[in-house]
């Protein structure tokens, strides 16, 4: 089955400890970006990579890092966490990047990960 | 960067068509036009992605008019699992391709 996966999908932990979100996909798709969904914002890019070890900043990429190694994983890594970045965050793919030449929106989200910083 | 604006929210009965119309004065010349549907806790998912004039799919319908400053899904006898938030997004005028960018959406409310 064709899908983005996410791991974990709830988190809680305290402030500074370092974690990683994990997101795979199985569609040998070039490019993945992470966003973050907060109430009343919408949901916000915070990184996003073209291809293998092409990775760029979206909107809100203070606090973040991510990584691409390999084509199918895309972490997301936050070195220092703080209550500010209590969100819920997903993961996603595509073919190519949104609005390239192939003019293809679509994106594969995964299920999420809801993260709780104390 | 091309904005987008939609109602906040909408109400219908089940069996009732929905249309729900996005306003994107500054759409770029190769903009295309796209929308996602986002139920609570998931991921948003594609729904219909359109240039000009019409596009129909399997889940909706897509209207756009000559001048593309707006846009209108359409959504034919919606059912209670309708319920769920509607983004309407246009591709970044910069031509980078790198993102989609999506405001805070249309809420849809389906009752009986």
């Amino acid at each position: 089955e064709a899908q983005v996966t996410q791991n974990p999908r709830y988190l809680i932990t305290v402030t500074g400890k370092k974690l990683t979100v994990t997101c795979s996909q199985n569609m040998n798709h070039e490019y993945m970006s992470w966003y973050r969904q907060d109430p009343g914002l919408g949901l916000r890019q915070i990184y996003y990579s073209m291809n293998v070890e092409v990775t760029d900043k979206g909107d809100v990429p203070e606090g973040y890092k991510v990584s691409r190694k390999e084509k199918r994983n895309f972490p997301l890594i936050l070195e220092s966490p703080s209550p500010n970045q209590t969100s819920l965050y997903f993961c996603a793919s595509s073919l190519s990047p949104p609005g390239s030449r192939v003019a293809s929106y679509e994106q594969y989200f995964g299920p999420g990960t809801r993260l709780t910083v104390t | 960067l091309a904005k987008t604006t939609q109602p906040i929210s909408m109400d219908s009965y089940e069996g009732q068509e929905v249309n729900i119309t996005c306003s994107h004065n500054n759409i770029a010349t190769n903009d295309y036009i796209t929308w996602y549907q986002q139920f609570p806790s998931q991921g948003p998912r594609f729904i219909i992605q359109g240039y000009k004039t019409k596009v129909t799919n399997e889940v909706a319908s897509l209207f756009i008019p000559a001048d593309r400053k707006s846009s209108t899904l359409s959504l034919p006898r919606v059912s209670l699992s309708d319920t769920a938030v509607y983004y309407c997004l246009v591709g970044d005028e910069t031509g980078t391709a790198s993102k989609l960018t999506f405001g805070t959406g249309t809420r849809l409310q389906v009752t009986l």
